[in-house]
């Protein structure tokens, strides 16, 4: 079956480490995004990469960084520069088109990162 | 700028009891809308979505949404609320001129 997947599931992070998520997509979708979840907030764009080696930022992408080598693939950085890291994290992809303004967006089902 | 607004951070329901979640937008240009149900510590899964073909739209797990253009609103009911509901719901906007980008609205958490 066609999804998105996400690793790890949980993630501890020491003070002034960097920590990587993954996300993995065979979907063959072009699109593909990265939203902060915290409680009462609803979702908020970090970043997202509409094709292979180009990414934007969204609304809260200080402290972050993010890669787009492979189509199925958008690994988001935690850096120690952010400072609130814990929070929910979810990965997104879409078929991206601009045409298609109304296609979903498919989810996986999330990172949980804390801080030690 | 588009906005959108759920009224009610948490909504509480008898099982069998009509649910009713409020989603209104704000977009300058007619808008493709959608609902998405989270449950406990997963993704999100969309429910249904409004693109312009039918006023009414019927998702899964028995729910519908009815876009009304002059009360810029997409309301999602389920006639009969049961247990398995019990989850957060997010309403979200798509509009051509918001770069096509989903705006989400802040959730809202049904209690059954």
């Amino acid at each position: 079956d066609g999804g998105i997947t996400q690793s790890p599931k949980y993630l501890f992070r020491k003070e002034g480490q960097n920590v990587t998520l993954s996300c993995e997509q065979n979907l063959n979708h072009d699109a593909m995004y990265w939203y902060r979840q915290d409680p009462g907030q609803g979702l908020r764009l970090i970043y997202y990469s509409q094709i292979v080696n180009d990414f934007q930022k969204g609304d809260i992408a200080e402290g972050y960084s993010v890669s787009r080598e492979k189509k199925e693939s958008f690994p988001l950085t935690v850096t120690s520069a952010q400072k609130n890291p814990t929070a929910f994290y979810l990965c997104a992809s879409s078929l991206g088109d601009r045409a298609d303004f109304n296609q979903p967006q498919h989810f996986g089902d999330g990172t949980r990162l804390s801080i030690l | 700028a588009q906005s959108v607004t759920q009224l009610g951070s948490h909504v509480s329901v008898s099982e069998g009891a009509l649910v009713l979640l409020r989603c209104n937008y704000s977009s300058s240009v007619p808008p493709y809308l959608f609902w998405y149900v989270q449950y406990p510590n997963q993704g999100l899964q969309l429910l249904l979505k409004y693109t312009s073909a039918a006023t009414l739209v019927k998702g899964i797990n028995g729910f519908e949404a009815e876009f009304k253009k002059s009360e810029t609103s997409f309301h999602l009911t389920k006639p009969s609320a049961h247990m398995s509901d019990a989850a957060e719901y997010f309403c979200a906007v798509n509009a051509m001129d918001s770069n096509y980008q989903l705006i989400w609205g802040a959730g809202t958490k049904l209690i059954i």
